[in-house]
């Protein structure tokens, strides 16, 4: 089962615009985590936030997650051309074991 | 260093084979899951071991067997039934049941022939 939903599916902007990525998910969760990966390699974890936290900052991360409307965003500031990949989200049930469901995804592109 | 070593990077099956792939760790973490991942898709969860000699069945395991013998190794089977097999697999551990971070291999690509 699928439980996070990603939007938008594909998103291109030019080199140093921010990017927002939203992920949807319908259980409650004990955190939520976001990925990036690489064409053809494995994922990469980037920042966790916890069920009792709305903001979280890593470097040029920003991730917020409002458990009422089960929704959580990723912001990349000053994009750079590194930073095209395709990004996850994924949740950790609260009744669940110890295993993450990943969203679809967001495939990034970012233009020199 | 420690990581996550699957092999090989690129597999090929021919019709009716199992194959194996391939997941070792030196890591020293508890729990290991292997993934699915299609083209253009998210993740999809095979099979997970939270401990040695102890797996569960995630959301697709039909078609797919595992072992977990010892600690650093968790292979994932390809079996003939598996009548749709060509995807990106990907194994991972995780790092601490507090974080709830998963380490990700580098993948293997299966084809069929």
């Amino acid at each position: 089962s699928q439980q996070g939903e990603e939007d938008p599916q594909a998103l291109s902007i030019q080199e140093g615009e921010n990017a927002t990525m939203n992920c949807s998910y319908k259980t409650s969760i004990n955190n939520l985590q976001w990925y990036r990966q690489n064409s053809g390699r494995g994922l990469v974890h980037l920042i966790l936030i916890r069920s009792n936290e709305r903001e979280k900052h890593s470097g040029r991360l920003r991730v917020t997650l409002d458990t009422s409307k089960k929704s959580s965003s990723l912001l990349i500031t000053a994009s750079r051309a590194a930073d095209t990949a395709s990004y996850f989200c994924a949740t950790d049930a609260v009744q669940g074991a110890q295993k993450l469901v990943f969203g679809q995804g967001t495939r990034l592109t970012i233009n020199p | 260093d420690g990581g996550i070593t699957q092999s090989p990077k690129y597999l090929f099956r021919k019709e009716g084979q199992n194959v194996t792939l391939s997941c070792e760790q030196n890591l020293n973490h508890d729990a290991m899951y292997w993934y699915r991942q299609d083209p253009g898709q998210g993740l999809r969860l095979i099979y997970y071991s939270q401990i040695v000699n102890d797996f569960q069945k995630g959301d697709i395991a039909e078609g797919y067997s595992v072992s977990r013998e010892k600690k650093e190794s968790f292979p994932l089977t390809v079996t003939s039934a598996q009548k749709n097999p060509t995807a990106f697999y990907l194994c991972a551990t995780l790092s601490d049941r507090g974080s709830g971070k998963l380490f990700f291999g580098s993948g293997t690509q299966l084809s069929v022939l």
